[in-house]
């Protein structure tokens, strides 16, 4: 199957402070990625759709401002957390999707677990 | 609106089938699937079905799709100490491709 990776795999930072999250596709090339978060044994709760070349898409409750994304190749999104706070504090999963030969499928990362202190 | 649900949890013994129930409510979704997640990490993507199909089989899986009910089912035969995880069932969105998971059950495989 595709690979997804993420990076980094933890993060732990300041109240106030930036964080940046990669999202690669290693041996695919992916026009969409989508960015989820994950709250202690809950589901997946979709942030945005991150699009290459063009503006993400983000979901009704999702501050833009606040989760940066940014698509600028066929094998990156990153998703930046700007001005982090506790409450930020979660797991943070993208997806890369692939479509072809009549199917479409979604791959995961392996998730970036961030603290917020 | 579009809508999965899962129990949340089912423990079998070792060596047991295991049959995990799903339900949605998008009669338009194309394709759904089945995840795998282990504790701190990510999602795995296991099997899907296209919607045009019955069932599908893959070594240990069967998927059931009942579309008539919007019933989906994973059984996982001969399982093992290791496939204990939370699953997820997931449908296709017909907006953008987008996944609609539901709450995940927690499998807990006894030895």
């Amino acid at each position: 199957g595709a690979v997804v990776s993420q990076h980094p795999s933890r993060v732990i930072c300041k109240s106030g402070t930036s964080v940046k999250i990669e999202c690669r596709s290693l041996d695919f090339q992916a026009t969409t990625m989508f960015w989820y978060r994950q709250f202690p044994k809950q589901s997946l709760m979709l942030m945005a759709t991150s699009n290459e070349g063009s503006k993400a898409t983000y979901e009704q409750g999702v501050e833009k401002d606040k989760f940066l994304i940014n698509h600028a190749s066929l094998t990156l999104s990153t998703l930046t957390v700007t001005s982090a706070h506790p409450e930020d504090s979660s797991f943070y999963i993208c997806s890369a999707r692939v479509r072809k030969w009549g199917t479409d499928t979604q791959y995961f990362g392996p998730g970036t677990r961030l603290t917020v202190l | 609106g579009e809508d999965v649900e899962q129990s949340l949890f089912l423990s079998v013994r070792e060596g047991d089938s295991s049959v995990i129930n799903c339900t949605y409510t998008d009669s338009s979704s194309t394709y759904l699937y089945w995840y795998k997640q282990e504790p701190g990490a990510g999602l795995q993507l296991l099997t899907y079905i296209f919607s045009n199909m019955d069932m599908k089989q893959d070594q240990r899986l069967t998927v059931l799709l009942n579309k008539k009910d919007k019933h989906l089912s994973l059984r996982i035969a001969d399982t093992q100490t290791g496939d204990s995880a939370i699953y997820f069932c997931a449908e296709k969105s017909a907006q953008g491709g987008k996944l609609i998971f539901g709450q995940g059950t927690e499998l807990s495989v006894k030895p």
